[in-house]
């Protein structure tokens, strides 16, 4: 377990529809970061948040959007969803970027 | 820009055998960390070892040993005495840091290990 929290772990949504994954980093970190894994992308970075605020931006889509609260979860928001988007979302957090350990996941399904 | 090289798609090893995940990154900046991650079938993201490109000594967490070879710009993972749990997917990746002190992990394409009984 790496202290890292996502839910939900699967989802299954329609194209078009709009969806939250939710990120509970682990006690004391910091820093939250989102990824994407898919099959023909492999793992692609999406936004980090420190502290509540955005620090850093990658393969990010427009549609997609996320923020970290005061508590320090974060979310991701994907909406207007299209097939390419059906992947494993990853949640990862750290303290201090030597160790930064991910969640288990939410494999997203857009059908 | 940063980079991450995987060489070997898919490898397999003998039940309680050593093994060598090759991992080879391209930076141009002083600072930087290296990471390997194990992914099973099941899709979770496994951290199993870092390495500081500042660290004198190779890093090492139980049956996992990073292989560290600075002039040569690699980070091999070295499993000892493979389990037949050890079969899955294994990235290396690296961190990229910008200004500000935020960063970035980059990751290689990944290592398919089998392990035979």
């Amino acid at each position: 377990d790496s202290g890292v929290t996502q839910t939900p772990k699967h989802l299954i949504t329609a194209t078009g529809q709009r969806v939250t994954l939710r990120c509970s980093p682990r006690s004391g970190d910091l820093s939250v970061y989102w990824y994407q894994q898919s099959l023909d992308q492999g793992l692609q970075f999406l936004i980090q948040y420190y502290n509540g605020e955005e620090r850093a931006k990658g393969n990010i889509l427009e549609r997609f959007s996320a923020q970290q609260f005061p508590d320090l979860h974060s979310e991701l928001n994907l909406s207007s969803l299209e097939l390419g988007d059906s992947a494993l979302y990853f949640c990862a957090s750290s303290l201090d970027g030597n160790t930064i350990y991910f969640g288990e996941g939410s494999w997203l399904t857009v059908v | 820009a940063q980079k991450i090289t995987q060489t070997q798609p898919g490898m397999f090893v003998q039940e309680k055998e050593a093994v060598t995940l090759d991992c080879t990154y391209d930076t141009s900046d002083p600072s930087y960390g290296l990471f390997w991650y194990k992914q099973p079938s099941s899709g979770e993201m496994i951290f199993l070892i870092y390495q500081g490109s500042y660290d004198q000594q190779n890093a090492t967490e139980g049956r996992y040993s990073l292989n560290f070879q600075k002039a040569r710009k690699s980070a091999n993972l070295v499993i000892s005495a493979s389990q037949l749990g050890d079969s899955a997917m294994y990235f290396c990746a690296m961190r990229e840091v910008f200004s500000g002190g935020y960063n970035k992990l980059i990751f290689g394409a990944g290592t398919r290990l089998a392990v035979h009984p």
